[in-house]
């Protein structure tokens, strides 16, 4: 079975630009989440979704961080603009169900703001 | 890879012995635990869970301990192998429904180092 892919695993930018990630879940996986995860920290839930449609954002900063699940399958994470205290590993993960046991996480994305 | 964990607690163990990893978790009531393993340039990978009904629980080589009236959950792992070296996280599920189902609220970490 496929895990969760992510693209791209790094990348790089100025402060006030835009970036933008993307996540494609494991086959069948309805629940689809994106976590912040700081250098030194644990991972911080940004959103959830349940198919196509968001069940909890209530730690996305919805300034400047946007996401979407169009077809209840692939999903992005937008920043726009984006500051330096932005810089983190992007995780992706998926479950079958909302079952905090069963979550798969993806390898990441590392953004770095310059 | 990504260095993850500059600033977080670290314990180091020689191949073969036993290590305790701890967590004090934050919310009481929370009443789902899991231990997930981050290695470097990876996402967490779930290794044990134990609900708040339960003072231990066993898996290959892991046991899990809870102690809700301190909040506290350690990580047992034996015969710890170089193959365990990475980060790890414990995970606090508050099982409030609605919105908070597969919610997890990580916390810290810590390194684990493994010498042959």
């Amino acid at each position: 079975e496929a895990g969760v892919a992510q693209s791209p695993r790094y990348k790089i930018i100025e402060k006030r630009q835009s970036v933008a990630f993307w996540c494609n879940p494991i086959s069948g996986h309805a629940t689809l989440y994106w976590y912040q995860q700081i250098l030194g920290q644990g991972p911080k839930l940004l959103i959830q979704f349940q198919n196509n449609g968001v069940v909890d954002d209530s730690q996305l900063p919805k300034d400047r961080f946007s996401a979407e699940r169009l077809k209840g399958v692939d999903s992005t994470l937008k920043i726009q603009p984006a500051k330096l205290e932005d810089s983190a590993v992007y995780l992706c993960a998926s479950s079958l169900k909302r079952v905090a046991s069963e979550q798969y996480f993806g390898p990441g994305t590392r953004l770095t703001v310059t | 890879g990504e260095s993850v964990g500059l600033h977080l607690p670290t314990l180091s163990v020689q191949e073969g012995d036993n290590s305790i990893i701890n967590c004090a978790y934050s919310n009481s009531a929370s009443d789902y635990f899991i231990w997930y393993k981050q290695e470097s340039g990876k996402g967490p990978q779930f290794i044990i869970d134990i609900r708040s009904n339960m003072d231990k629980r066993q898996g290959q080589r892991v046991t899990v301990l809870l102690n809700k009236t301190v909040k506290h959950l350690s990580l047992q792992i034996a015969a710890t192998q170089p193959g365990d070296s990475a980060v790890y996280f414990c995970a606090e599920n508050l099982n409030a429904g609605g919105t908070s189902y597969g919610k997890l609220t990580f916390g810290q970490g810590t390194i684990l180092t493994v010498h042959p």
